[in-house]
């Protein structure tokens, strides 16, 4: 089935405490991306990857890092995070441009930093 | 404010009536696509329609763009207890070379059974 996966689906942390939410699509997809969903704010992307090696900023990358190594994961990287972090996670991919193309959405990682 | 901006925030309607949304965006683009959420899920894509394109139709849904208002509206006919979930729009700037999508806020759309 051709899907986006994300873990973990919920995560309580602390402030500080490195976590890692990983990414894998088994659609051969160029194109990635993360977005947090946040209540009156919509979604924002926070960094976007055309290929393997390949990343770029979105709208906020405070604070955040990812990598591209292979073709199908994009882990998101929260080296210290903190409460302003705590929002709805979603990863997405699409054939190549978003222009052009949809975009599958993961199911979500609720993240909460106490 | 955001690129797409959904309008209204809010609708409540009655199983088989029609539901509208509308989405205003500042700057020019090349497409627009929508998005549905269902409550806390990922983003699901239901059509996309391009800047070239007036009007697209799928299933029961209508969308219309109006580059000149800066404006697009989704339609759904005979509305189902099962389309409640959250409506998005989603704007490409030409400006961002295709790289980049824009999400608005969103409508809730409730409808009763």
């Amino acid at each position: 089935e051709a899907q986006v996966t994300q873990n973990p689906r919920y995560l309580i942390t602390v402030t500080g405490k490195k976590l890692t939410v990983t990414c894998s699509q088994n659609m051969n997809h160029e194109y990635m991306s993360w977005y947090r969903q946040d209540p009156g704010l919509g979604l924002r992307q926070i960094y976007y990857s055309m290929n393997v090696e390949v990343t770029d900023k979105g709208d906020v990358p405070e604070g955040y890092k990812v990598s591209r190594k292979e073709k199908r994961n994009f882990p998101l990287i929260l080296e210290s995070p903190s409460p302003n972090q705590t929002s709805l996670y979603f990863c997405a991919s699409s054939l190549s441009l978003p222009r052009y193309n949809e975009q599958f959405f993961g199911p979500g990682t609720r993240l909460t930093v106490l | 404010s955001q690129q797409g901006e959904e309008d209204p925030q809010a609708l409540s309607i009655q199983e088989g009536e029609n539901a509208t949304m509308n989405c205003s965006y500042k700057t020019s683009i090349n497409n627009l696509q929508w998005y549905r959420q269902n409550s806390g899920r990922g983003l699901v894509h239901l059509i996309l329609i391009r800047s070239n394109e007036r009007e697209k139709h799928s299933g029961r849904l209508r969308v219309t763009l109006d580059t000149s208002k800066k404006s697009s509206s989704l339609l759904i006919t005979a509305s189902r207890a099962a389309d409640t979930a959250s409506y998005f729009c989603a704007t490409d700037a030409r400006e961002t070379s295709g790289s980049r999508l824009t999400f608005g806020e969103g409508t809730q759309l409730t409808v009763n059974p």
